[in-house]
């Protein structure tokens, strides 16, 4: 089955840290653009982050440029988000979303961040 | 690039035809598509290119437009179609998503 599973949401302070991951199965993530995109409570979606099939190439949202960092583990067919000095602004459920051409056409069930003292 | 999406909600009966727009601050070409996303779950990919349906989508659902302008139709709403609805530009970077459309049944 084709799908995404994402990990590592939870409850953390302003100012700390955590590690999102998206594992992938029934297809390569290696051959495929990924995206993150979150969803703060009642809100709508907003893209956060890209990483193009070469592993390299990073496109981020001026809101976390400088903050998170996007990347893969090809062994593991898993892409990952480290997101460093969070905000209040960052609680959201974040959505690992895969490139299918011009469209985003395979999303995870989301994982939730609450960045709260 | 933002995208504006037109209504924030709408209220329709069982087989009324609903209509969405999304119109975006400059021109996109044809490279925009549609989600849906239920109470709860993730958002579902309904259309992309503007009018190419996603496979096993209803055909109720349907597409058009160029450049700035944008329709998302849902020829006979049925009572599974309550959802909020999003476009999303994926013309150039960053990526962006109207609003969303809260579609509820009357």
């Amino acid at each position: 089955e084709v799908q995404l599973v994402e990990s590592g949401g939870g409850l953390v302070q302003p100012g700390g840290s955590l590690r999102l991951s998206c594992a992938a199965s029934g297809f390569t993530v290696s051959t495929s653009w990924m995206h993150w995109v979150r969803q703060a409570p009642g809100m709508g979606l907003v893209w956060v982050s890209r990483i193009k099939s070469d592993g390299i190439s990073t496109t981020y949202a001026d809101s976390v440029k400088g903050r998170f960092t996007i990347s893969r583990d090809d062994a593991k067919n898993t892409v990952h988000l480290q997101m460093n000095s969070l905000r209040a602004e960052d609680t959201a459920v974040y959505y690992c979303t895969r490139d299918g051409s011009y469209s985003l056409d395979l999303w995870g069930q989301g994982t939730l961040v609450t960045v709260s003292s | 690039i933002q995208l504006t999406q037109s209504p924030s909600s709408l209220s329709a009966s069982v087989g009324d035809r609903v209509t969405i727009t999304c119109r975006a601050s400059q021109g996109i070409n044809s490279y925009l598509a549609w989600y849906q996303q239920k109470p709860g779950k993730a958002p579902k990919l309904l259309i992309s290119i503007a009018s190419t349906l996603e496979s096993g989508v209803p055909s109720r659902f349907s597409g058009s437009g160029s450049g700035t302008d944008f329709t998302l139709t849902i020829s006979s709403l049925q009572p599974e179609d309550l959802a909020t609805y999003y476009c999303q530009q994926l013309n150039s970077s960053p990526l962006t998503f109207g609003g969303g459309t809260k579609v509820e049944i009357k």
